[in-house]
C-alpha cells in the first residue's frame, strides 16, 4: 500500500539554523516524491520534486531535499532558516492518479 | 498566467442546503483534482477528472457528493444536503498532463462552514 510519514508535527528552530523536516514514504513501483508549502488561509505552494537521477533535489526559496532509496526516505532541507519559513509543510508521493499526503508537518522559526 | 482559481472562497451553509464549489484550473491544464483538508489535518485525495470524464473517484463519499468537469466552464465539486462533518477546506488542483512525475498547481481553497 501506498504512504507517506511525517514523523514530526512540530519543527522548531532558530533563524539562522539549518532546518530539516522528515518524511518517509512506503511505495510499490517508483516513487514520485514531492513537497509542498502551506500558508495561513492559502493553497498549497509546490517547492520540488523527486522523480527520477539526482538523490539530491534542488528547489524554491532555498530548499533542498534528499531522496534515499534505502532509507525510503525525501527528507526537506535548509541551509539557514528565515522567520519567513513558518508554515505547514506537506510531503507528498504520487502513483497512478492519486496524490497521497503525508499528514503535515509545522515549522516556527524563531528570530 | 492565472493560477487556479476557486470560488467561493468562504461558504456558510445550513444542515441540509447544498454547497457548490467551483474549480477553474491554469491555462493549458485539462486535469483537475479535488481534496479535501481537515482542520489541522493533511490533505485527502477525493476525484480526479478531465474534461467530461471522471478517471478516479475513489476518495469521494458514495453519498451526496458529486463532482463533474464540463467540455466549458469550471469543474464543480457538489454537495447535497450538507452536515456539519461536511465543514472542511476544499482544494483544487490542476496539471498540464497525466502521470505520477506531473506537478498539480494548486487553487487557494473553499472553506465551507455548515452550520
Amino acid at each position: 500500500a501506498q504512504s507517506v510519514a511525517q514523523p514530526e508535527d512540530q519543527v522548531n528552530v532558530a533563524e539562522g539554523n539549518p532546518l530539516t523536516v522528515k518524511c518517509t514514504y512506503s511505495v510499490s513501483g517508483n516513487p514520485y516524491l514531492f513537497w509542498y508549502v502551506q500558508y495561513p488561509n492559502r493553497g498549497l505552494q509546490f517547492l520540488l520534486k523527486y522523480i527520477t537521477g539526482d538523490n539530491l533535489v534542488k528547489g524554491s526559496y532555498g530548499f533542498e531535499a534528499e531522496f534515499n532509496k534505502s532509507q525510503t526516505s525525501f527528507h526537506l532541507k535548509k541551509p539557514s532558516a528565515l522567520v519567513s519559513d513558518s508554515a505547514l509543510y506537506f510531503c507528498a508521493n504520487t502513483g497512478g492518479f492519486k496524490t497521497i499526503f503525508g499528514a503535515g508537518t509545522r515549522l516556527f522559526v524563531k528570530a | 498566467n492565472a493560477g487556479v482559481m476557486q470560488n467561493p472562497r468562504h461558504l456558510v451553509r445550513r444542515r441540509g442546503q447544498e454547497a457548490r464549489l467551483r474549480c477553474s484550473p491554469m491555462k493549458g491544464h485539462s486535469h483537475v483534482y479535488w481534496y479535501r483538508q481537515l482542520p489541522e489535518e493533511g490533505l485527502k485525495f477525493m476525484v480526479y477528472l478531465q474534461k467530461e470524464n471522471i478517471i478516479d473517484e475513489s476518495g469521494m463519499p458514495k453519498e451526496r457528493f458529486s463532482a463533474e468537469f464540463p467540455k466549458e466552464g469550471p469543474s464543480i465539486l457538489r454537495i447535497q444536503q450538507v452536515v456539519r462533518g461536511d465543514s472542511a477546506a476544499y482544494f483544487c488542483a490542476s496539471s498540464p498532463k497525466t502521470g505520477g512525475q506531473e506537478t498539480q498547481y494548486f487553487g487557494p481553497g473553499t472553506r465551507l462552514l455548515v452550520l
